[in-house]
């Protein structure tokens, strides 16, 4: 799987829009970018993934560039309840090699502030 | 239409005893991966077992752990003689038939103490 690299924090104002960037620079033709968070002390949840399109859902939007390089996660109201690690991921859609894996990394602390 | 469920949700356990976590995955779903998270650390993945086949458990210690799918029932990964070091929070997942294109979905975790 390809690496990523998040930024370590971020701050966003309550009700305000926040823009969560990943780069994955070596990302191959066929591999998906997926996003999870972790709320304290809970299990990580799935939030959405993509391939080359922007893709959104109730939780949140993804943007993909068109060389795929980099992406961002847009909340688009941030609450007091989307505080947590965010995690970018690189994941290849083939069934061969141990690509079921989710392999986290550090991911990005988000807060969200009052 | 029920998560991924883990019990017990926190576990104490004495150095030397024997410690089981359950996970039953979301409906329908076949595939279990469980991931441990030691403390200020990232997730690691540990195993991944399809019913009553483990597919890939280069994750695992090489002792005293172990883990299981049976075809009835739920996933169970047991820890025996535990020592500090497990001291840990344990998550499992589940994905549909096809793991390779689809969400993995996380239960809320099981937190190991060994005291």
């Amino acid at each position: 799987d390809a690496k990523t690299t998040q930024p370590t924090s971020m701050d966003c104002a309550e009700g305000r829009a926040a823009n969560l960037p990943c780069n994955h620079s070596t990302i191959s033709g066929n591999e998906y970018v997926y996003w999870y968070r972790q709320i304290h002390s809970q299990g990580p949840q799935y939030i959405i993934h993509g391939l080359k399109n922007n893709e959104t859902n109730e939780m949140a939007s993804l943007i993909i560039t068109e060389d795929r390089k980099s992406s961002t996660l847009i909340l688009p109201h941030a609450t007091l309840r989307d505080t947590a690690v965010y995690y970018c991921i690189v994941r290849s859609p083939n069934s061969g090699g141990s690509n079921y894996k989710l392999t986290f990394g550090k991911g990005t602390l988000l807060t969200v502030n009052p | 239409n029920a998560g991924v469920m883990q019990n017990p949700r926190h576990l104490v356990r004495r150095r030397g005893q024997e410690a089981r976590l359950r996970c039953s995955p979301m409906k329908g779903h076949s595939h279990v991966y469980w991931y441990r998270q030691l403390p200020e650390e990232g997730l690691k993945f540990m195993v991944y077992l399809q019913k009553e086949n483990i597919i890939d458990e280069s994750g695992m210690p090489k002792e005293r752990f172990s883990a299981e799918f049976p075809k009835e029932g739920p996933s169970i990964l047991r820890i025996q003689q535990v020592v500090r070091g497990d001291s840990a929070a344990y998550f499992c997942a589940s994905s549909l038939d096809r793991p390779y294109n689809t969400e993995a979905f996380f239960g809320q975790g099981t937190r190991l103490t060994v005291v």
